[in-house]
């Protein structure tokens, strides 16, 4: 259970142009969904919090025209990365939340495979 | 949000128990502390976690003092596959909880 499915997996895209990756929970609904971004040797940088049905919440830092995200149903998130150029290409991770239950513990995020973004 | 401290390498041999311990000085009272492991251009894999004394899995046991400032992931008779980047994360009391990875330990296995 709790598999995270994200596509594309690898993408290469002209400058200019845009670039939409999906996130799917498989087996589960989640509420939340986050966005990650990971440059080569680097830890993972949150860039933004999706919640179903509302506007995603971005860091700081993080342009939100630049990088699109849709939360429409409990088990799709989007990301669109808008007008590409080389300094976006990265690593992308998604993660989404099951809420804990009644047996304790606190909410776990399940993670996607990740997308590879090479702008050229 | 609780920062934690663990090492940034290790090395180990095929077949021995690894521990890797992770210093979280401030944690709060309902945090709990998550492990995830990730391997080259993959995203992170949950491998444990746990509020108090000793968790074990399938993969892994945790080990977390009744003070609670440190956590020890203990992978026992470690393989070539195991080697990737571990985090030891602090999870707080509510939903929609943001997650802070640190550098992570870069564990390599030796044949």
């Amino acid at each position: 259970g709790a598999v995270v499915s994200q596509h594309p997996s690898w993408v290469i895209c002209k400058s200019g142009t845009s670039v939409k990756i999906e996130c799917r929970s498989l087996d589960f609904q989640a509420t939340t969904m986050f966005w990650y971004r990971q440059f080569p040797k680097q830890s993972l940088m949150l860039m933004a919090t999706s919640n179903e049905g509302s506007k995603a919440t971005y860091e700081q830092g993080v342009e939100k025209d630049k990088f699109l995200i849709n939360h429409a149903s409990l088990t799709l998130s989007t990301l669109t990365v808008t007008s590409a150029h080389p300094e976006d290409s990265s690593f992308y991770i998604c993660s989404a939340e099951i809420i804990s239950g009644t047996s304790g513990g606190r909410n776990i995020q399940y993670f996607g495979a990740g997308t590879r973004l090479s702008v050229l | 949000l609780a920062k934690t401290t663990q090492p940034i390498s290790m090395d180990s041999y095929e077949g021995q128990e690894v521990n890797i311990t992770c210093s979280h000085n401030n944690i709060a009272t309902n945090d709990y502390i998550t492990w995830y492991q990730q391997f080259p251009s993959q995203g992170p894999r949950f491998i444990i976690q746990g509020y108090k004394t000793k968790v074990t899995n399938e993969v892994a046991s945790l080990f977390i003092p009744a003070d609670r400032k440190s956590s020890t992931l203990s992978l026992p008779r470690v393989s070539l596959s195991d080697t990737a980047v571990y985090y030891c994360l602090v999870v707080g009391d509510f939903g929609n909880e943001k997650l802070t990875f640190g550098t992570g330990t870069r564990l390599t296995i030796i044949p």
